[in-house]
């Protein structure tokens, strides 16, 4: 399988432009997670899932929003897109822990942003 | 508050040196430990991670981890290190039954022939 398939790669946005980040995950995972990385930082939760139909801010979630219609996909959206959202994002998958389940998120390869 | 601190933002070795990365934690409950490696331009690749039972984990790639409660850390060692290793290392630490990974801000490891 494939794992976790992130699209774009790479995008330029200007000030105002909305765009969608695609996530897609082939595992039968039920819980789905975006983040962002900084540079010099560690990654920022901004949205996660625990299944379809089930979302919940992370620590970051201002100027976004997700959707979860189906347990594959999880795509992230910037409505008004602002310099301070260039950055590196990250989507992830897993099981859910407890009952004696290992969890371990799986990352995708990210996607490059850019706001000028 | 919950945190991962990892003091060592850089680090350089040689290649066949000795590697250790340190990771201290603060964490209110029995914690889930995690190391993940990110290449340039790759995504997180998990090496290794604890749960329970014996302190003294083994990865991916030759790593391993040690977790010691009193000391409240999760180092990562490689014995003899390869200039394929030179990458971004993230400690973490999470809860069991919910999913809000914490993240620590990373050290990044250069290898010299």
């Amino acid at each position: 399988n494939a794992g976790v398939t992130q699209t774009p790669k790479f995008r330029i946005l200007k000030i105002g432009q909305s765009m969608t980040l695609q996530c897609t995950q082939d595992m039968n995972h039920n819980y789905m997670y975006w983040y962002r990385q900084d540079p010099g930082m560690g990654l920022k939760l901004i949205y996660y899932s625990v299944g379809a139909g089930i979302t919940d801010k992370g620590e970051v979630p201002n100027g976004y929003n997700v959707s979860r219609s189906t347990t594959e996909d999880f795509p992230l959206r910037l409505e008004l897109a602002a310099p301070s959202q260039t950055s590196v994002y990250f989507c992830a998958s897993s099981f859910p822990g407890g009952d004696g389940v290992e969890e371990t998120q799986y990352f995708g390869p990210g996607t490059r942003l850019l706001v000028l | 508050a919950q945190s991962v601190t990892q003091p060592d933002i850089h680090i350089t070795v040689s290649e066949g040196a000795s590697l250790e990365l340190r990771c201290n934690y603060s964490y209110g409950a029995t914690p889930y430990l995690f190391w993940y490696v990110q290449s340039p331009g790759q995504g997180l690749q998990l090496l290794l991670k604890y749960f329970s039972g014996d302190t003294l984990v083994q990865g991916i790639k030759g790593f391993e981890a040690e977790f010691k409660r009193s000391q409240s850390s999760f180092n990562l060692r490689k014995p003899s290190v390869h200039w394929s290793d030179a990458a971004e290392y993230f400690c973490a630490v999470g809860p069991y039954n919910t999913d809000k990974l914490i993240f620590g801000t990373g050290t990044r490891l250069q290898v010299f022939p």
